[in-house]
C-alpha cells in the first residue's frame, strides 16, 4: 500500500537553513504537499508541487522532488523561531479521495 | 468566513459513554474528513465523505460512526468510548483532496 516516511526530529540554529526530507512509495502521485502544524493548532497547507516538476520556490521555501527516487524535500532558508512546528509531507494519487500523510518531522529552532 | 470549526474543543468522557463531535465548514466544500492524531503516529484517517449523504471508511474506522446529512456538517460519533480513543481529533474539508483546510481540533480524554 501507499506509505510516506519522514524522520521524526530536526534541530537547527536560528538563521541556518533547514532541510526536511520525505520518501513516498506511490509512483502514481500527481501532487505532493507540505503541511505545517503549530502547537495546539490544526494543519495548514504550506506548499505543494506537481509531479512533473523538479523544484518549486516560494519565498524562503524550496521544494525539491526526485521522482525517480520518490524523494521529496522542503528547505527553509534563514530559519526563524516562528518556524518551529511539525511538518508533514503528504501525497494524493490518481483517482483517490484521500491524502496519505507522513508521521511528521518536529522542527526545533534554537537561538 | 469562519473556515472549519469544531465543537467541542475539549471533552472528558468515562469509558462506555457516548458523544458526538461536530465539524462545520462554510466554504461549500464537497470533501470532509475526520482524523485522529496520536504522539508518534502522525494523522490517521477515521472516516471521510465525498459529498452530502455519502460516507466512507478510512484507515481506523472501528468504534466510530459518521453522518453527512448536510453539506456543511460532518458528525463523528463514539457510541461507547474506550481509553484507546483518547486522542486529538481533527476535521478537514476541501474542494480538492490534496488542499485540505483543518479545524482547530478536539482534545478528547476517555478515563
Amino acid at each position: 500500500g501507499e506509505d510516506v516516511e519522514q524522520s521524526l526530529f530536526l534541530s537547527v540554529r536560528e538563521g541556518d537553513s533547514s532541510v526536511i526530507n520525505c520518501t513516498y512509495t506511490d509512483s502514481s502521485s500527481t501532487y505532493l504537499y507540505w503541511y505545517k502544524q503549530e502547537p495546539g493548532a490544526g494543519l495548514q497547507l504550506l506548499t505543494y508541487i506537481f509531479s512533473n516538476m523538479d523544484m518549486k520556490q516560494d519565498q524562503r521555501l524550496t521544494v525539491l522532488l526526485n521522482k525517480k527516487d520518490k524523494h521529496l524535500s522542503l528547505r527553509i532558508a534563514d530559519t526563524q523561531t516562528g518556524d518551529s512546528a511539525i511538518y508533514f509531507c503528504a501525497e494524493v494519487g490518481d483517482n483517490t479521495d484521500k491524502l496519505i500523510f507522513g508521521t511528521g518531522t518536529r522542527l526545533q529552532v534554537f537561538p | 468566513n469562519a473556515g472549519v470549526t469544531q465543537t467541542p474543543k475539549f471533552r472528558v468522557l468515562k469509558t462506555g459513554q457516548s458523544m458526538t463531535l461536530l465539524c462545520a465548514q462554510d466554504m461549500n466544500h464537497e470533501y470532509m474528513y475526520w482524523y485522529r492524531q496520536d504522539p508518534g503516529m502522525g494523522l490517521r484517517l477515521i472516516h471521510y465523505s465525498v459529498g452530502e449523504g455519502t460516507t466512507a471508511k478510512g484507515e481506523v474506522p472501528d468504534g466510530y460512526n459518521v453522518s453527512r446529512l448536510k453539506k456543511q456538517n460532518f458528525l463523528l460519533g463514539l457510541e461507547s468510548a474506550a481509553p484507546s480513543q483518547t486522542s486529538v481529533y481533527f476535521c478537514a474539508s476541501t474542494g480538492h483532496p490534496g488542499e485540505q483546510y483543518f479545524g482547530p481540533g478536539t482534545r478528547l480524554t476517555v478515563t
